[in-house]
């Protein structure tokens, strides 16, 4: 079953524009973590955040984690045609098993 | 250094065969995991293997079987396929559970 659900399910911008989607999950987590897939292709880690942080940034992207509402969001500012593609949270549960449970994605179209 | 490396790239089987798919992970990593990817939506869980050792069980049915071997490679098996076998098979490895990630580009597994 899929632990986290983003939101939107489909973004389309224009380049330039930002970009940002939401994550919710059920559990309790070790880290949160953010991978990009392109079509038809292996994900790529895109950054991780634990569960005593509240934001992180690497480049263009910033992630933040609420976790008494069990959420984080990944924003991508200027964003590129480039950076088309499926994003997707994942969650390492704070169980004995540390298994990524991913959701269901949200698949971001930037119009060049 | 070579990522992580996933063969076959396709297969299609038929009904009641049975598959074998292999993985090799990054150099120095000793945790693999496999993931399934039905079109439209994100990786589910189903093994993984940190030295060598079965570490986790995804929802699955015992018609999935896998193993890592003493180089940490690691195979996937799953007999008596169905048609909602179909699939993309991605592995994962990563240095250990918990930390991100690095996906091989998946097996395309067809049914028919």
């Amino acid at each position: 079953s899929q632990q986290g659900e983003e939101d939107p399910q489909a973004l389309s911008i224009q380049e330039g524009e930002n970009a940002t989607m939401n994550c919710s999950y059920k559990t309790s987590i070790n880290n949160l973590q953010w991978y990009r897939q392109n079509s038809g292709r292996g994900l790529v880690h895109l950054i991780l955040i634990r569960s005593n942080e509240r934001e992180k940034h690497s480049g263009r992207l910033r992630v933040t984690l609420d976790t008494s509402k069990k959420s984080s969001s990944l924003l991508i500012t200027a964003s590129r045609a480039a950076d088309t593609a499926s994003y997707f949270c994942a969650t390492d549960p704070d169980t004995g098993r540390r298994a990524l449970t991913f959701g269901s994605g949200t698949r971001l179209q930037v119009q060049p | 250094d070579a990522g992580v490396t996933q063969s076959p790239t396709h297969l299609i089987k038929t009904r009641g065969q049975h598959v074998t798919l292999r993985c090799s992970p990054i150099s120095g990593h000793k945790s693999v995991s496999w993931y399934q990817q039905v079109l439209g939506q994100g990786p589910q869980f189903i093994f993984q293997y940190y030295e060598k050792e079965e570490r986790g069980r995804g929802n699955f049915p015992d018609r999935f079987s896998a193993r890592q071997f003493p180089n940490y490679s690691s195979e996937l098996n799953v007999n008596a396929l169905l048609l909602g076998d179909s699939a993309l098979y991605l592995c994962a490895s990563s240095s250990m559970p918990g930390q991100p990630q690095h996906f091989g580009d998946g097996t395309r597994l067809s049914i028919l």
